[in-house]
């Protein structure tokens, strides 16, 4: 069974930063794209960012370029999100998603975790 | 960007009714597109991927047609559990190009 557990989320000051992690299991990890997709409170859903299998290939939404850092462990099985310089607008649930393919091009988000709530706020 | 546009915004039926989801896209995405049920408090959950083919457990009540611009997501007899919010998502090319629809509630009536 694929297992996808988002941790490291919680509240942060405008400005600061903050790193979510997510353990998978239940696949071979290192053959799939690992994405990052938020919600915010009452909103709809927002790609963030997608790593491929390898690690090589990064992609960011604009909204979060310049200032988030996806990177991931193969040998640990866990996918990172590095957040710098927040503001509210970045307040989200944070969900860590398999992607169906190695590469990430046009590829099924087909298992999605609980979520990681990140709350920015003074 | 691709947008998608769902309707409509929200849905009342009843248990064992049909329930017919749109979503269209502002360009062709071919076949590279998913349907997803978020139920509240949940994660979502993947339903339907290329257009029409079901995703592994995925009940068969639940149908996707369509191709090019136009969508529909079809649940044929409504139970329960399938009130939720649905959204649709194209994913033709590279990740940066992902885009989501702004989702459809469907409640109970």
């Amino acid at each position: 069974e694929v297992q996808l557990l988002e941790s490291g989320g919680g509240l942060v000051v405008p400005g600061g930063s903050l790193r979510l992690s997510c353990a998978a299991s239940g696949f071979t990890f290192d053959d799939h794209a690992m994405s990052w997709v938020r919600q915010a409170p009452g909103k709809g859903l927002e790609w963030v960012s997608t790593i491929s299998s390898s690690g090589g290939s990064p992609y960011y939404a604009d909204s979060v370029k310049g200032r988030v850092t996806i990177s991931r462990d193969n040998s640990r099985n866990t996918v990172y999100l590095q957040m710098h310089s927040l503001t509210g607008g970045d307040t989200a649930v944070y969900f860590c998603v398999k992607g169906e393919h190695s590469s990430g091009w046009a590829s099924v988000f087909d298992h999605w975790g609980q979520g990681s709530l990140v709350a920015v706020s003074s | 960007e691709i947008v998608l546009t769902q309707s409509p915004g929200a849905l009342s039926l009843s248990p064992g009714e049909r329930a017919t989801l749109s979503c269209r896209a502002s360009q062709t995405v071919g076949s590279y597109l998913a349907w997803f049920q978020q139920r509240p408090g949940q994660a979502p959950r993947l339903l339907i991927y290329a257009a029409s083919r079901r995703a592994t457990g995925i009940p068969d009540r639940f149908s996707g047609s369509g191709s090019g611009t136009d969508f529909t997501l079809t649940i044929s007899r409504l139970e329960a559990e399938d009130f939720a919010v649905y959204y649709c998502q194209q994913y033709d090319g590279s990740p940066e190009k992902v885009t989501f629809g702004q989702g459809t509630k469907l409640e109970i009536k």
